[in-house]
């Protein structure tokens, strides 16, 4: 398995809901990312896990929450979302982490369209 | 700070003809380079890498990139281009450090390719 799934596909959430990305890999990567790609912009960075552990934040608001259960899976919890949050946003995953993760490079999902209304 | 820059937003190519995609990186030492490719509402591919050794490289789908210090520039080619070939394409550079390593993406050139 060489694929980083992400789940759900397509997401519409109002202002006032709760609402979970997942993302899951069976490569055996313990390092696993999410980026935040808005319309015509390239993906930036929000959160790095590294060996199951938060080891950045790109000082994002609180209503984006992560979580990383196990070294297979990734999640992101939504909470008062804006409009302005509407977004792709994409999850990756590495092999290592340290300096041979240039060797590997990262593997993305094909990501979660979100839309708040 | 580390980064790259992608001179050209959009770029029209006819089908069948070469293509160059431009990147320029700003960093003292060898850095990590990659060329991504993202069609529309997709996640993002690698086509290739760059971290040391052969300044040439060969990714997939018919790409290749050479690594120019002297230029700091990571230029990805195609000698014939196909109409699957239009997408959003992406350079980027990894920075490594002990908190953790972080990927960071130029601005993209969007390649539309005429029949």
């Amino acid at each position: 398995d060489t694929e980083v799934t992400q789940t759900p596909k397509h997401l519409v959430m109002g202002m006032t809901n709760k609402k979970s990305l997942k993302c899951e890999q069976h490569m055996g990567h313990r390092a696993m990312y999410w980026y935040k790609q808005k319309a015509k912009k390239p993906p930036e960075l929000m959160f790095v896990y590294s060996y199951e552990k938060l080891s950045i934040n790109e000082s994002v608001p609180s209503r984006f929450s992560p979580e990383c259960p196990n070294s297979s899976l990734l999640n992101l919890h939504l909470h008062a979302l804006q409009p302005e949050d509407s977004a792709l946003y994409l999850c990756a995953s590495s092999q290592v982490t340290g300096p041979t993760v240039g060797v590997y490079g990262y593997t993305f999902g094909s990501g979660t369209r979100l839309t708040v209304v | 700070a580390q980064s790259v820059t992608q001179p050209d937003i959009h770029i029209t190519v006819s089908e069948g003809a070469s293509l160059e995609l431009r990147c320029n990186y700003s960093y003292g030492a060898t850095p990590y380079l990659f060329w991504y490719v993202q069609s529309p509402g997709q996640g993002l591919q690698l086509l290739l890498k760059y971290f040391s050794g052969d300044t040439l490289v060969q990714g997939i789908k018919g790409f290749e990139a050479e690594f120019k210090r002297s230029q700091s520039s990571f230029n990805l080619r195609k000698p014939s281009v196909h109409w699957s070939d239009a997408a959003e394409y992406f350079c980027a550079t990894l920075r490594i450090k002990a908190a953790g390593n972080k990927l960071t993406f130029g601005g993209g050139t969007r390649v539309l390719v005429k029949p």
